[in-house]
């Protein structure tokens, strides 16, 4: 039963600390994104990628956030510096497509403090 | 904005009864997805029904599309505590080449 896997399932910082999570797509998928989950603002997607190729970002702070796949069985989020209000649950979601069905990881749930 | 908008945002029905909620959207659409998220949980695919199908079923989900109107209906038939989860619908604007979340309806299924 092919899965979408992400570490850490649970982190918790301080402010200023660098925080790095990390995902498996599901073997064969071609696209994978990365979503953040609140209460007040809901989904969000942050970045998304085809092929390894980041095909848009424009949904993360660009100055402290990083998505890079550096191959095909990982993708990296990567925030430096953490700050408080980045406290959220972070999913990554793989895909045969990018309008397709999404399979989404059970997600890093973050806190800075 | 494409996002989709569920409605009603929250629902509270009592075991067995069925439970409907509906995702409005603007622009058209490739598809249209419903998915599920469980508390503490990554959001579960559950059915995606194309511009040109009106209806589909999946188990106890029935998925209505009206692209006239733009909407979409799910029913959740029998519905059982295990039910009680958010439930997203997502769509793909003809063109847009990704898929946008609606904020979400929360159903709680009271045994």
């Amino acid at each position: 039963d092919a899965r979408v896997t992400q570490t850490p399932r649970h982190k918790v910082t301080e402010m200023g600390q660098e925080v790095t999570m990390r995902c498996q797509p599901i073997l064969g998928h071609n696209t994978v994104f990365w979503y953040r989950q609140t209460m007040m603002q809901g989904l969000e997607l942050l970045a998304y990628f085809r092929n390894r190729a980041p095909l848009d970002d424009s949904g993360m702070p660009k100055d402290r956030f990083s998505a890079e796949m550096p191959d095909a069985t990982l993708a990296t989020l990567k925030i430096q510096p953490s700050e408080p209000r980045d406290s959220a649950v972070y999913f990554c979601a793989s895909g045969p497509g990018l309008a397709e069905t999404q399979y989404f990881g059970p997600g890093t749930r973050l806190l800075v403090l | 904005s494409q996002q989709g908008e569920e409605d009603p945002q929250a629902l509270s029905i009592q075991e067995g009864e069925n439970a409907t909620m509906n995702c409005s959207y603007k622009t058209s659409i490739n598809n249209l997805q419903w998915y599920r998220q469980n508390s503490g949980r990554g959001l579960v695919h559950l059915i995606l029904i194309r511009s040109n199908e009106r209806e589909k079923h999946s188990g106890r989900l029935r998925v209505t599309l009206d692209t006239s109107k733009k909407s979409s209906s799910l029913l959740i038939t029998a519905s059982r505590a295990a039910d009680t989860a958010s439930y997203f619908c997502a769509t793909d604007a003809s063109g847009n080449n990704r898929l946008a979340f609606g904020k979400g309806n929360q159903v709680v299924v009271i045994p």
